[in-house]
């Protein structure tokens, strides 16, 4: 799977919109792009995944730039709630069985 | 959504004794589950992939006679840590897929089990 690179740590203010880059320069044509966040103490929680078209869901929403070698997460109303280990993982389409490998995430501390 | 749950949440036990942790899918099958550890301030290290009725396959460098999974049904994998030591001690996720759900799709993830060794 191709390597992802994201910052270390970021901070946003409550309310704000949270936005999480994600380098994935060496992406191949049949990866899809996956988020998941881990709060302190709790199994990772699945958040979105795309593969070339930007998605939203009722908790964030995926921009994938038009040559996919990079993305953002965009909470858009970040609450303190939100505060955990962010990972971008890239994952070969049809490969159901294969496992997630995490890379480093960003810890994005949200405070009022 | 689907539901996997880790039994027990936590455990304390003594240098050399064995601990089982069991993860369940709740209401999906899984043919296939993955057993990770995570060590303070650290990312989660996949462990082993577990499959439904053969063997586990170990990442390079965990011992698979230390490390005992066994996935008897489509609804539950057990990893039991053998003659456990105190650099056990450490957090351990799974994860699974439900099988029933269209390619990518998710995998979902239990809620851990941390693991003490005295």
């Amino acid at each position: 799977d191709a390597k992802t690179t994201q910052p270390p740590s970021m901070d946003c203010a409550e309310g704000r919109a949270a936005n999480l880059p994600c380098n994935h320069s060496t992406i191949s044509g049949n990866e899809y792009v996956y988020w998941y966040r881990q709060i302190h103490s709790q199994g990772p929680q699945y958040i979105i995944h795309g593969l070339k078209n930007n998605e939203t869901n009722e908790m964030a929403s995926l921009i994938i730039t038009e040559d996919r070698k990079s993305s953002t997460l965009i909470l858009p109303h970040a609450t303190l709630r939100d505060t955990a280990v962010y990972y971008c993982i890239v994952r070969v389409i049809g490969q159901a069985g294969t496992a997630l490998i995490f890379g480093k995430g960003t810890t994005l501390s949200v405070s009022s | 959504g689907a539901v996997v749950s880790q039994h027990p949440s936590w455990v304390i036990c003594k240098s050399g004794t064995s601990v089982k942790i069991e993860c369940r899918s709740l209401d999906f099958q899984a043919t296939t589950m993955f057993w990770y550890r995570q060590f303070p301030k650290q990312s989660l290290m996949l462990m082993a992939t577990s499959n439904e009725g053969s063997k586990a396959t170990y990442e390079q460098g965990v011992e698979k006679d230390k490390f005992l999974i066994n996935h008897a049904s489509l609804t539950l994998s057990t990893l039991t840590v053998t003659s456990a030591h105190p650099e056990d001690s450490s957090f351990y996720i799974c994860s699974a897929r439900d099988i029933g759900q269209a390619s990518p799709g998710e995998l979902f993830f239990g809620e851990g089990s941390r693991l003490t060794v005295l």
